[in-house]
């Protein structure tokens, strides 16, 4: 069983440009969560989603930052106009339905170098 | 916020047990114990999670104290490759608000040789 697929896994973008994230999910998983680690610092939790909803997106910045998971395909984290400050790893993390015991695992990250 | 409280660090010599603490004095009756471990430059990868009954598997085992107000996460035989930052979260399982991790600090093991 095939774990968390992201990629790319590592994309520079120069600032002004559009950066777009993908995540594939465990076979069987219809939950995904995206968190971002700056340098140095901690995971922060940025959106969770189910099959085309987004259930919470309490931690994505409020502007230039989008989530989306359709019906069909992975799910794309797109991020507009990067600046320097958006530099980080991101990563996508996905669960089974709650109903059935809701572990969490987490791909292996997406680094993003804006220059 | 993080509902857990780790140490900043700890050492532990190859080939021991390494024993990482952790206090949840907050916790509520439906809430598990989740860990997780950030090698560098990877992602987060789950170790083990309970409720209140001790667990053990392949990788690790969890003690949890009568209480639930803290636990201890046990790897027997630490090796090099166990050098990581591990995470002590709190979470309800199968749903409610609480559905997301949030990770704190969480605690710099270094095994050393």
């Amino acid at each position: 069983n095939a774990g968390v697929m992201q990629n790319p896994r590592h994309l520079v973008r120069r600032r002004g440009q559009e950066a777009r994230l993908r995540c594939s999910p465990m076979k069987g998983h219809s939950h995904v969560y995206w968190y971002r680690q700056l340098p140095e610092e901690g995971l922060k939790f940025m959106v969770y989603l189910q099959k085309e909803n987004i259930i919470d997106e309490s931690g994505m910045p409020k502007e230039r930052f989008s989530a989306e998971f359709p019906k069909e395909g992975p799910s794309i984290l797109r991020i507009q106009q990067v600046v320097r400050g958006d530099s980080a790893a991101y990563f996508c993390a996905s669960s089974p339905s709650t109903t059935a015991g809701n572990t969490i695992y987490f791909g292996e990250g997406s680094w993003l170098t804006v220059v | 916020d993080a509902k857990t409280t780790q140490p900043t660090s700890m050492d532990c010599a190859e080939g021991r047990a390494a024993n990482l603490p952790c206090n949840h004095s907050t916790i509520s009756g439906n809430e598990y114990v989740y860990w997780y471990r950030q090698i560098h430059s990877q992602g987060p990868q789950y170790i083990i999670h309970g409720l209140k009954n001790n667990e053990t598997n392949e990788m690790a085992s969890l003690i949890i104290t009568e209480d639930r107000k803290s636990s201890t996460l046990i790897l027997p035989h630490a090796t090099l490759r166990d050098t990581a930052v591990y995470y002590c979260i709190v979470r309800v399982e199968g749903g409610g608000s609480n559905y997301k991790l949030t990770f704190g600090k969480g605690t710099l093991l270094t095994v050393n040789p």
